[in-house]
């Protein structure tokens, strides 16, 4: 298996609704990533874990807060989100810590918070 | 922290020409470079990387080239088909140990058939 898979693959909440996202990999990677991509920008990156722990998390405000509950899944949990939170949300993992192999990324959630 | 510049910003060729894209990179710790195709809709897909002990690097129609010294590195594809049309991504990364990836702004390349 050499896929990142995430769902669902299209979300729409309201800004009191309270939904998760998820992603899974059976690659054996020990680092996973979240990123948002808003419409022809680069991926910005929102949070990195390593080895199951928190390691980088980019100032991202706590609406969004991530979990990582084994070394294949990584979620999303989403909580009050505004409108300009619309974006395409990617997973990514690479092996251990390094991106020395490049990041597999999942297909993306396309969130629209109305 | 690193920065990523990357030209032109829109691209257009005629199908079985050639395309290059320029990446510029400011930290000299940087030694990974990948390039990821994006089509519309889709996931960034890795097509190409280079280390920084690596001068060039091909596979089939795509080539990527790094001159350390000047602190750039490119992306050539050769013989364009309508299928390379996509939006291209630099990257750079200062590899072992290094969680990020700083991404060029992208170039929005088409193919004319």
């Amino acid at each position: 298996d050499t896929e990142v898979t995430q769902t669902p693959k299209h979300l729409v909440m309201g800004m009191t609704n309270k939904k998760s996202l998820k992603c899974e990999q059976h690659m054996g990677h020990r680092a996973m990533y979240w990123y948002k991509q808003k419409a022809k920008k680069p991926p910005e990156l929102m949070f990195v874990y390593s080895y199951e722990k928190l390691s980088i998390n980019e100032s991202v405000p706590s609406r969004f807060s991530p979990e990582c509950p084994n070394s294949s899944l990584l979620n999303l949990h989403l909580h009050a989100l505004q409108p300009e939170d619309s974006a395409l949300y990617l997973c990514a993992s690479s092996p251990e810590g390094t991106t020395n192999y490049g990041y597999t990324f999942g297909s993306g959630t396309r969130l629209t918070v109305v | 922290g690193e920065n990523v510049e990357q030209h032109p910003s829109t691209l257009s060729v005629q199908e079985g020409d050639s395309a290059v894209i320029k990446c510029t990179y400011s930290d000299s710790a940087s030694n990974y470079f990948p390039w990821y195709k994006q089509e519309l809709g889709k996931r960034p897909q890795l097509i190409i990387d280079i280390r920084s002990n690596v001068g060039e690097k091909k596979d089939q129609r795509i080539a990527v080239t790094l001159n350390k010294t000047a602190k750039h590195f490119s992306l050539h594809i050769t013989e364009t088909q309508p299928e390379d049309s996509a939006v291209y991504f630099c990257a750079a990364s200062m590899g072992a140990g290094s969680y990020q990836l700083t991404f060029g702004k992208g170039t929005k390349l088409s193919v004319i058939p």
